[in-house]
């Protein structure tokens, strides 16, 4: 069964520090694997895009990482803001799919002054 | 959001009762979809459209009807409501250039209760 597992759930951090977040993917064929930022209350908004021959690739201060033959993915959150405070899912497309996207349940992230 | 509108943005009905959500864009994307949003799970997709009048179900379709009678209108019809159905709806488009493999821009989404 395709699916793609986050941890942690949620984790607090203090503003200005730097924070991981992981997934862990079980999905065949893999075409891509996209994080994705939702604010409370708003639709998610795409950070990054990686296809399998990409290792990793940066937005800003979002940082992810794609390991395709142990199946994992990491987002690196740098110098983190108050504006980071929000779930962070991870999102990977099966191939021939037809647009049907595999989601994480999400990290819900708070970041505190 | 993308040029992507959502219509109604809360909505409170009862059980049994019709409820047709609406999403609007205005970017002529050709790929349309209609995620749901549930505590404990990931959105999932309920159906999506691939252009005027081609739609195909998701992995959550029972229970749901959509319409597509223009590039920028999906209608998410709930023919008569459930409180399982209650939870939050997201629209998304996509260019649809990699037979829907590409970016997906998603809406504000809508929050429907069924009491």
């Amino acid at each position: 069964k395709n699916q793609v597992e986050q941890s942690p759930q949620s984790l607090i951090i203090l503003e200005g520090k730097n924070c991981t977040l992981q997934c862990n993917y079980t999905v065949s064929p893999f075409s891509n694997l996209r994080w994705y930022k939702q604010d409370t209350g708003r639709g998610p908004v795409s950070l990054t895009i990686m296809t399998f021959s990409e290792n990793t690739k940066s937005n800003g201060r979002y940082t992810a990482t794609l390991d395709a033959d142990t199946k994992q993915s990491s987002l690196h959150i740098t110098a983190s803001q108050l504006s980071d405070s929000a779930s962070y899912i991870c999102v990977v497309s099966v191939i021939g799919s037809q647009g049907n996207l595999i989601f994480g349940k999400g990290t819900k992230l708070s970041v505190k002054p | 959001d993308a040029g992507i509108t959502q219509s109604p943005r809360h909505k409170v009905t009862e059980t049994g009762t019709p409820v047709t959500l609406r999403c609007h864009q205005t970017e002529n994307h050709r790929y349309m979809y209609w995620y749901r949003q549930d505590p404990g799970h990931g959105l999932r997709l309920i159906h999506y459209s691939y252009g005027v009048k081609d739609t195909d179900k998701g992995e959550v379709s029972d229970g749901y009807s959509v319409s597509r009678s223009k590039t920028e209108d999906f209608l998410l019809t709930l023919e008569s409501a459930t409180s399982s159905q209650t939870s939050v709806y997201f629209c998304a488009i996509s260019w649809g250039t990699s037979g829907g493999q590409d970016e997906q821009y998603f809406g504000p989404g809508t929050r429907l209760t069924v009491t």
